[in-house]
């Protein structure tokens, strides 16, 4: 079964602090990395997203670092703040343009982020 | 904006009831997926579907089955609910990506 290893689960963080979050794939034929972000009350939604070609993307205070010899990847929040407060997933897919999986993820375990002000 | 549209925000049913979950969604989108949200567990694909009357099993479709009759909606049924099936159900399309958008959930409880 395709994996995606999460970590940690839990995150307490100071407001401004930069808080990391790990993710760990099998699946070499993966080639799309989002990370979605969720409140409470709400469903998930895309935050930001990286493809195996480079090896960091950032968007605002978001940022992807992309490891491919590892296999890794992570999500850091710079200048973090109460209201980044919520549940992280990171996902892969692989086939990205179409093919057969239908823009099927795997997703992490999540970790659930606390900013305190 | 995409508007994925799901029923019922909390619903409360009892052991061995046939269940009805009930998801919209309105950009014409190709791909409609149902998950299950479990804390420590992430998000686990249950079945998607790929177009009308088409669908796929996921990780873990057993004590569910799917119906697509029409193009945006996307019913998750549960066949005999069993206490194990209490969860929060995620529901979610994408067109042809795997940029998907998800309704807010229904958290299902069954006693």
């Amino acid at each position: 079964q395709q994996q995606v290893k999460q970590s940690p689960q839990s995150l307490i963080v100071q407001k401004g602090g930069i808080p990391i979050i790990n993710c760990a794939y099998e699946n070499t034929a993966f080639d799309y990395f989002p990370w979605y972000q969720q409140f409470p009350g709400k469903g998930p939604a895309l935050l930001i997203a990286i493809r195996p070609d480079v090896s960091e993307k950032k968007e605002g205070r978001f940022t992807i670092s992309f490891n491919k010899s590892a296999k890794q990847f992570s999500l850091h929040i710079m200048d973090s703040q109460p209201g980044d407060s919520a549940t992280y997933f990171c996902a892969a897919s692989s086939n990205h343009a179409g093919g057969t999986s239908y823009g099927k993820l795997t997703f992490g375990q999540g970790t659930i982020l606390t900013v305190h002000p | 904006d995409v508007k994925v549209t799901q029923s019922s925000r909390y619903l409360v049913k009892r052991t061995g009831e046939k269940v009805f979950l009930e998801c919209v969604q309105d950009m014409d989108h190709e791909n409609m997926f149902w998950y299950r949200q479990d804390p420590g567990l992430g998000l686990r694909l249950i079945y998607f579907s790929y177009d009308v009357k088409m669908k796929e099993k996921g990780d873990i479709p057993e004590g569910y089955s799917v119906s697509r009759e029409k193009k945006e909606r996307f019913s998750l049924i549960l066949e005999s609910a069993s206490t194990n099936q209490t969860s929060m159900y995620l529901c979610a399309s994408s067109l042809y990506s795997p940029l998907q958008h998800f309704g807010d959930g229904t958290r299902l409880s069954i006693l």
